[in-house]
C-alpha cells in the first residue's frame, strides 16, 4: 500500500471549516484514498473515500488532486465533537480479493477550539 | 441499528489465563477482522475472516486464536502464550461485495492484566 504523510496536529476554531491535509505521492491508479477518524478510546469511524474525483457526504468532503498525490478532507463546520485523530489510508481496490487489512499510520490529531 | 458490538468494553486477565472477546455483527458482512492497537500507535492486524469456517493469520497473530462459525460473529481468543496482551483490540467488518467499500469497526475491548 502506498505511504501517507500527515501534519501531527492541527487547530481549529469552532464553526470554522477544518481542512486536513495528506500527501499520498507513491500513490498508483488502483489505490482508493479513505479517511477514518478516533476519537479517544473509541474504535475509529468511517468518514469518506475516493478514488479520482471529488466526493461529499453528511460528513465531509474530500478533495483529490488531479495527480492524485494528496488530497485534503474538509469538515464544513467544525465542532467540538470532531476533536479527534484523522487518520488518511490508501488502499488499492484489489487485494487480491483478499478484502485485506487498512494500514493506519499516526494521523493528525485535530483540536477544535471553542 | 445496525452495527458492530464488541463485549466487554474493559477486561481483565489473570496470568496463565485465556480470555475471550465478542465481536457481533448485524451488518450482513462477509469479512471480519480483529486489531491490536497500543498506545500512540496504528492498528496491527490479528486476524481476519472472508467467509463462514474460514480466517486467516494477520501480522501478529501468535498467541491469538479466532473461530467464524457464524457469519455475524467473529470471537478472539488472547491465549495464555500472548505475553504482552495489555491493549486495545478492535474488531471491524467489510461487505466483500464491493472491495472499495470500507471497514466499519466496533468500539472496541479494552485489555488489562491484572
Amino acid at each position: 500500500d502506498a505511504k501517507t504523510t500527515q501534519p501531527p496536529s492541527m487547530d481549529c476554531a469552532e464553526g470554522r471549516a477544518a481542512n486536513l491535509p495528506c500527501n499520498h505521492s507513491t500513490i498508483s491508479g488502483n489505490e482508493y484514498v479513505y479517511w477514518y477518524r478516533q476519537i479517544h478510546s473509541q474504535g475509529p469511524q468511517y468518514i469518506i473515500h475516493g478514488l479520482k474525483n471529488n466526493e461529499t457526504n453528511e460528513m465531509a468532503s474530500l478533495i483529490i488532486t488531479e495527480d492524485r498525490k494528496s488530497s485534503t478532507l474538509i469538515l464544513p463546520h467544525a465542532t467540538l465533537r470532531d476533536t479527534a485523530v484523522y487518520y488518511c489510508i490508501v488502499r488499492p481496490s484489489n487485494s487480491g480479493g483478499s478484502n485485506y487489512k487498512l494500514t493506519f499510520g499516526k494521523g493528525t490529531l485535530l483540536t477544535v477550539n471553542p | 441499528d445496525g452495527g458492530i458490538t464488541q463485549s466487554p468494553k474493559y477486561l481483565f486477565r489473570k496470568e496463565g489465563q485465556n480470555v475471550t472477546l465478542s465481536c457481533e455483527q448485524n451488518l450482513n458482512h462477509d469479512a471480519m477482522y480483529w486489531y491490536r492497537q497500543d498506545p500512540g500507535q496504528g492498528l496491527r492486524l490479528i486476524y481476519y475472516s472472508q467467509i463462514v469456517n474460514d480466517f486467516q493469520k494477520g501480522d501478529i497473530a501468535e498467541g491469538y486464536s479466532v473461530s467464524r462459525e457464524k457469519k455475524e460473529s467473529f470471537p478472539l481468543t488472547v491465549t495464555s502464550a500472548q505475553k504482552n496482551p495489555t491493549a486495545f483490540y478492535l474488531c471491524a467488518s467489510k461487505s466483500g461485495e464491493l472491495v472499495a467499500q470500507p471497514q466499519h469497526f466496533g468500539d472496541g475491548t479494552r485489555l488489562s492484566i491484572l
